[in-house]
């Protein structure tokens, strides 16, 4: 597609359940990333792929948060056991990478935990 | 630890005027900055980069101006438009060895008209 597609746009799930918030990048981008927004806060970075590589997974918040990436194409972020401090926009970006740094950004996933 | 802060949640300005939007940093590492711009339900959109390399760097009504030394950067908009009320956030990296930008908390615009 044109631009970098997020799914769903809003979801809203009870405490302790799983969810899975989907992205499907730029058709070419070899990088993806995740961020998270909490209210009042900055865009917060969780985890990052280039590549075939092992991705970066140094900003997950606990082991209840995997990601992962099919085919260097579609990522999957999924939460386990969600607490209501995981309430916030999900946002995934993709860029070319080798050093380009001007990522493209879904338009995110508002996560309530209620 | 938050090493890109943007002190002013936000700023109105009237319509015409200079819009000044303001970023520090803490990591004297960083060496490539970036100003997003964001409108509700949207995700952030790329606006304006400068390179450590540089202290100025325009694009038509946007310039960033960075001083190395005191680790700040602004953005400043003229003449500002109504549509350019959103949320802006301000980006650094580390270009070598680094993996993602790290974000500011964002500043509210909003543009009177």
């Amino acid at each position: 597609g044109a631009g970098v597609s997020q799914s769903p746009s809003n979801k809203v799930t009870e405490k302790g359940k799983d969810v899975e918030l989907r992205c499907d990048p730029i058709s070419g981008h070899t990088a993806l990333y995740w961020y998270r927004q909490s209210l009042g806060q900055g865009l917060e970075f969780l985890i990052y792929f280039q590549g075939n590589s092992a991705p970066d997974k140094s900003g997950l918040p606990s082991d209840r948060f995997s990601a992962e990436r099919t085919g260097g194409s579609v990522s999957t972020l999924t939460i386990q056991r969600t607490q209501q401090e995981d309430s916030a926009v999900y946002l995934c970006a993709s860029s070319l990478g080798g050093g380009s740094y001007g990522y493209t950004f879904g338009s995110g996933t508002r996560l309530t935990v209620v | 630890d938050q090493q890109v802060k943007q002190n002013s949640p936000s700023l109105s300005v009237q319509e015409g005027r200079i819009s000044i939007l303001n970023c520090d940093y803490t990591n004297s590492m960083f060496d490539y900055f970036l100003w997003y711009k964001k409108y509700p339900a949207e995700g952030p959109t790329f606006l304006i980069s400068i390179s450590s390399i540089k202290d100025k760097n325009e694009d038509g009504r946007f310039t960033v101006f960075l001083n190395k030394s005191a680790k700040h950067l602004s953005l400043h908009i003229v003449p500002s438009q109504p549509g350019d009320s959103a949320v802006y956030f301000c980006a650094s990296i580390r270009k070598t060895g680094a993996n993602n930008l790290f974000f500011g908390t964002g500043t509210r615009l909003t543009v009177i008209p």
